[in-house]
């Protein structure tokens, strides 16, 4: 089924930018297509962007282009998403997920435990 | 973008009692997913395909539904289902959620 292990909560000034990361196991990442979902607390879920890992090619909601930029490192099977130019309307829980499915009818089958980031003066 | 419109916000049911709960589209999609949310945790798949249960799901829960219309279906309530709910659909980008629907167990 696989795995996704974020890292630790951020705590940021405005204006500032900040690096998360997700480092899966148990299924074939560079066959993988991986996304980044913000979540408010009290609220549903919002889609940020893809990335494939095995070209690194991506695909952004047009809202976080210019927000966002996703990485991902290979050897290491760990995915990365930088926000940049931090707001307190940023400030959220972030998750990396698994795509399952056919490409272009995706869902997302496996899940990080997210990445809570306050970004705070 | 797609709006999913969730009914109804907020529900109550008894243990063995059976749970329905709908997702409209405001424009046609070709599948549905659906998600259940506990607080303090991620998202768990639970439907793929409008219809497929994920795995591990337990058997009383089932989708169906269609063009715009689609619902998430427990047949009898148990208290570990007490959680939020979310449609999400991927026909068009970018993919949307709907604001959830929470049950609470009566």
């Amino acid at each position: 089924q696989g795995q996704m292990q974020q890292s630790g909560a951020e705590l940021v000034k405005p204006g500032a930018s900040v690096k998360l990361s997700c480092k899966t196991s148990g299924f074939t990442f560079s066959s993988s297509y991986i996304s980044w979902l913000k979540q408010k607390p009290g609220q549903s879920l919002e889609w940020i962007a893809w990335i494939y890992a095995g070209t690194g090619g991506t695909s952004y909601n047009q809202k976080f282009t210019g927000k966002a930029q996703l990485t991902v490192d290979t050897s290491s099977s760990t995915a990365y998403m930088q926000f940049s130019s931090l707001t307190t309307e940023d400030s959220a829980i972030y998750y990396c997920a698994r795509h399952g499915g056919n490409y272009g009818y995706w869902y997302f089958d496996v899940w990080g435990a997210g990445t809570t980031v306050t970004v705070s003066s | 973008q797609i709006v999913l419109t969730q009914s109804p916000a907020i529900m109550s049911a008894s243990p063995g009692e059976k749970v329905t709960m709908t997702c409209s589209a405001s424009s046609s999609v070709s599948y549905m997913y659906w998600y259940q949310q506990k607080p303090g945790s991620s998202p768990r798949l639970l439907i793929y395909d409008t219809s497929n249960l994920a795995s591990g799901v337990p058997v009383r829960f089932s989708g169906s539904g269609s063009g715009t219309s689609y619902s998430l279906t427990i047949s009898r309530m148990e208290a570990e289902d007490a959680a939020t709910y979310y449609c999400q659909q991927w026909s068009s980008y970018p993919p949307t959620f709907g604001a959830g629907t929470k049950l609470e167990l009566k």
